[in-house]
């Protein structure tokens, strides 16, 4: 069936370092992939996503480029901001199952000045 | 973007007591409706999925005469904790999606029953 993993937390980072978290994926059809934010205390909101292989989503100074190759949609930043602190959450969409969501497990970042 | 509301974000309740969470999409129409639970630095676990207009499909290990989810409109889904227990406490969260092209979600429901 289909499913996401992603990189296990928490990732401290120290403000102006470079970030990656690293998503892949399992899916039977051609599905969309996204991340999600979630600050404490609040609901998801949609960073970034892609819906075709190749595709780079962008948001905020994140990136992550859909790689059919190695069903992977990593999530990466040049220069993290005490603001990026919060979850990251990779999911996907896939036609096959109703457009139902997949999500991984996400990832607590804490950045400090 | 689309906008997913839901109410109320904090609730909490008695030992015993049922609990209604409601989850609107302002402008725009969803046929399928989503709801997760949320544990403390877990991943989302989605409960059920909510069609309008039948009844909800449950994931395995849900209890659906506990958690009561009805979708009477192509706009409002509401989620009913029946005779809640403390080991209910938890974070929902409901989500819309259009087609495949993004889930949009709701601010979540901190609930704690005492």
């Amino acid at each position: 069936g289909d499913s996401v993993t992603q990189m296990e937390g928490p990732v401290t980072l120290s403000e102006e370092a470079f970030l990656t978290i690293n998503c892949t994926y399992t899916a039977t059809g051609y599905p969309s992939l996204f991340w999600y934010v979630q600050y404490p205390g609040e609901g998801l909101q949609l960073l970034l996503k892609a819906t075709k292989a190749d595709d780079k989503g962008s948001n905020k100074g994140f990136e992550a480029t859909y790689r059919k190759e190695t069903t992977s949609f990593h999530l990466e930043k040049g220069s993290v901001q005490v603001s990026d602190s919060a979850v990251y959450f990779c999911a996907l969409s896939d036609p096959n199952t109703g457009n139902q969501f997949y999500f991984g497990t996400g990832t607590s970042l804490t950045v400090i000045p | 973007g689309a906008v997913v509301s839901q109410h109320p974000s904090r609730v909490i309740c008695k030992s015993g007591t049922s609990v209604k969470i409601e989850c609107r999409s302002l402008d725009f129409q969803a046929t399928t409706m989503f709801w997760y639970r949320q544990f403390p630095k877990k991943s989302l676990m989605l409960m059920a999925t909510s069609n309008e207009g039948s009844k909800a499909t449950y994931e395995q290990g849900v209890e659906k005469d506990k958690f009561l989810i009805n979708h009477a409109s192509l706009t409002l889904s509401t989620l009913t904790v029946t005779s809640a227990h403390p080991e209910d406490s938890s974070f929902y969260i409901c989500s819309a999606s259009v087609g495949r092209a993004e889930a949009f979600f709701g601010q979540g429901t901190r609930l704690t029953v005492v």
